[in-house]
């Protein structure tokens, strides 16, 4: 039973506009929130991050906002740019650290 | 600086065969991971390490079995392999709480 949900399997956006990825999870006991970025043949690597203590973090041109009541995330990418082309994965940590099924995202020039 | 190293990068086995996929990590982190990456599954979590001497299942742990050799080292074994377990494989090490985690740059198995 997957924990943490990406319902949308994919994103198609255009250059310089917003992207948003959204994530919902299951398990209250998540205290900590990831987003991690894959191309093919290489490794994710993480994005942003936010602990449940808080409600939004930045850095540059991503923002992830953590929604606790309704048990949601979301990754905001303002302006989407062509090498933001790639998987996007949202993972969660109690114990351990479990991951959606991702997003993938293609921005159009 | 290396990171999360993972060898073989690739591997073609045959149905019965067994193999040792190696994770080694240079950060001094306790934790350490395997997943699988298969299309429309995301990453899922095979077996987990939260430290050194201890290994605990995740959601796919069928199959496979695994070692902490020691802080650095963690090793995915794979005893007979099957068709179904063709897919990429992912080393994982975390720091500590409220951290992320590194990964290596994937093993791709396909078992024929």
């Amino acid at each position: 039973d997957q924990q943490v949900k990406q319902n949308s399997p994919s994103l198609s956006v255009q250059e310089g506009r917003i992207s948003i990825l959204n994530c919902d999870y299951t398990n209250s006991m998540f205290d900590y929130f990831l987003w991690y970025k894959k191309y093919p043949a290489e490794g994710p690597t993480f994005l942003i991050s936010i602990s449940s203590i808080k409600d939004k973090n930045e850095d540059g041109r991503f923002t992830v906002f953590l929604n606790k009541s309704a048990k949601h995330l979301s990754l905001h990418i303002v302006p989407s740019q062509p090498g933001d082309s790639a998987v996007y994965f949202c993972a969660a940590i109690d114990y351990k650290l479990s991951f959606g099924a991702g997003t993938t995202v293609t921005v159009r020039a | 600086n290396a990171g999360v190293t993972q060898t073989p990068k690739f591997q073609v086995l045959k149905t019965g065969q067994s193999m040792t996929l190696q994770c080694a990590q240079d950060m001094n982190h306790n934790s350490m991971y395997w997943y699988r990456q298969d299309p429309g599954m995301g990453l899922r979590l095979i077996y987990y390490s939260a430290s050194e001497g201890t290994t605990d299942k995740g959601e796919v742990p069928n199959g496979y079995n695994v070692s902490r050799l020691n802080k650095r080292e963690f090793s995915l074994r794979l005893e007979s392999a099957a068709p179904s377990q063709t897919s990429v494989y992912f080393c994982a090490s975390l720091g500590g709480v409220n951290t992320e985690a590194f990964f290596g740059q994937g093993t791709r198995l396909t078992v024929v």
